[in-house]
């Protein structure tokens, strides 16, 4: 089964202009879920998306969204990019579970640069 | 306010020993906890998880300890092996069910020596 796929994977864009990333979840899964991980602050949670809808979202500001397509595939876009918007943004994708199981599995993540 | 927190950035330990890894979480709607390995460029690999209602998880080399009363929990690795040198996330996710976003700590970097 292919895993989590993420496309760019590097990008370098320049203050004030906006990015698009895009995420495969893993066949099957339906949830999908972005963080930004920084070295300062770790692995951040940005948001999750189910069945085409904001299911949570973590505390960014609205320069950051989302969406995602009836094929669960994702998209995250910035605008008005900062430099400290500089970071690995990482998709994870995973199973409805209810029972507790919140097994995530990441895609290797976009490097982004805002210079 | 961090919520999980790794309070070691690294970590250095002899091939062979046992290495051991800490994660203190200060949410107590807490109830299901998880540890990633990442190495560089590349996302993180889901390890191994622990469900409150137990203390201990246990697959292969890898152990998840939970102390519920100190919100506390330790990711033992024994034995500890060159492939093991990465950072090591401890997440959490609350009680509910589904697959809400995940709070992770800042990671420690593992460092396992010849």
């Amino acid at each position: 089964k292919a895993g989590v796929t993420q496309t760019p994977r590097y990008l370098i864009k320049t203050r004030g202009q906006q990015v698009t990333l895009s995420c495969s979840p893993i066949s099957g899964h339906r949830s999908v879920s972005w963080y930004q991980q920084t070295p300062g602050q770790g692995l951040q949670f940005l948001f999750e998306y189910f069945s085409e809808t904001q299911r949570n979202k973590g505390n960014f500001p609205g320069r950051f969204s989302g969406r995602q397509f009836s094929n669960s595939r994702s998209e995250m876009n910035v605008s008005t990019l900062e430099l400290g918007d500089s970071a690995l943004y990482l998709c994870a994708s995973s199973k409805l579970i209810t029972s507790g199981g919140h097994e995530q599995f990441f895609g290797p993540g976009t490097r982004l640069t805002v210079l | 306010d961090q919520q999980v927190k790794q309070n070691s950035p690294s970590l250095s330990v002899q091939e062979g020993r046992i290495s051991i890894l800490n994660c203190d979480y200060t949410n107590s709607m807490f109830d299901y906890f998880l540890w990633y390995k990442k190495y560089p460029a590349e996302g993180p690999t889901f390890l191994i998880s622990i469900s409150s209602i137990k203390d201990k998880n246990e697959d292969g080399r890898f152990t998840v300890f939970l102390n519920k009363s100190a919100k506390h929990l330790s990711l033992h690795i024994v034995p500890s092996q060159p492939g093991d040198s990465a950072v090591y996330f401890c997440a959490a996710a609350p009680s509910g069910g589904g697959a809400d976003g995940l709070t992770f700590g800042k990671g420690t970097h593992l460092i396992i020596q010849p």
